[in-house]
């Protein structure tokens, strides 16, 4: 079985241009979640998805960032404009409701 | 106050020592408990679930859950160097919001 597919893996930007990860979850799950990796700040939930509707998105940063999931296999992650402290492991995440989550390998963000 | 606290480490043990990892969280309501290993590198995998008090135990793995004193804890017993991680504790609230401590280091001395 297929698991939550993300990309890029790898992504090297200059300051100020738009950013957009994606992720697919694993098909039937109905919760998706995106969370930011940094050795300062650990694993931070950003915002997550209930059946495609965002339910709780305290954690994104500013308004810079915005995340949308048009149907159940597909969600993005914008970041725009792209700072330097944007540089961090984004991964995306799915469960079934109130299940284990299971983590995409993650998007490594470098902006300079 | 963060939702769950993990000592960071790091922590290091002789290869076949136990290793013991603490975790405390702040929110009652929280329901289900979780500890993930993460490789360097690596994104996070889930090693054991638990949902009630007591003990829990796979393999050479043993989680603890405590919801009066609001603790979690994992155990290893028989340490391997591949053992060596970050691991990280996770707890569930009934909104499904999933909350990560920021992990402890563990390096397993050959």
């Amino acid at each position: 079985d297929a698991g939550v597919i993300q990309s890029p893996r790898h992504e090297v930007t200059e300051m100020g241009q738009e950013v957009t990860l994606r992720c697919k979850p694993i098909s039937g799950h109905n919760s998706l979640f995106w969370y930011r990796q940094t050795m300062m700040r650990g694993l931070e939930l950003l915002i997550y998805f209930n059946n495609n509707v965002p339910i709780d998105d305290s954690g994104m940063p500013e308004d810079r960032f915005s995340a949308k999931m048009p149907n159940a296999s597909f969600s993005t992650l914008k970041i725009q404009p792209s700072e330097p402290r944007d540089s961090a492991v984004y991964f995306c995440a799915s469960s079934l409701i109130r299940n284990t989550i299971y983590f995409g390998e993650g998007s490594w963000l470098t902006v300079v | 106050q963060k939702e769950v606290e993990q000592n960071s480490g790091p922590l290091s043990v002789p290869e076949g020592a136990i290793a013991s990892l603490n975790c405390t969280y702040s929110d009652r309501v929280s329901q289900s408990f979780f500890w993930y290993r993460q490789y360097s590198g690596k994104s996070p995998e889930l090693i054991m679930s638990i949902y009630s008090n007591g003990d829990k135990e796979d393999g050479r793995f043993t989680a603890q859950l405590n919801k009066a004193s609001q603790y979690v804890s994992l155990l290893i017993r028989d340490s391997q160097p591949s053992d060596s991680a970050t691991y990280l504790c996770a707890v569930s609230l009934t909104s499904n919001q999933f909350y990560f401590g920021t992990g402890t280091s563990l390096t397993v001395i050959p």
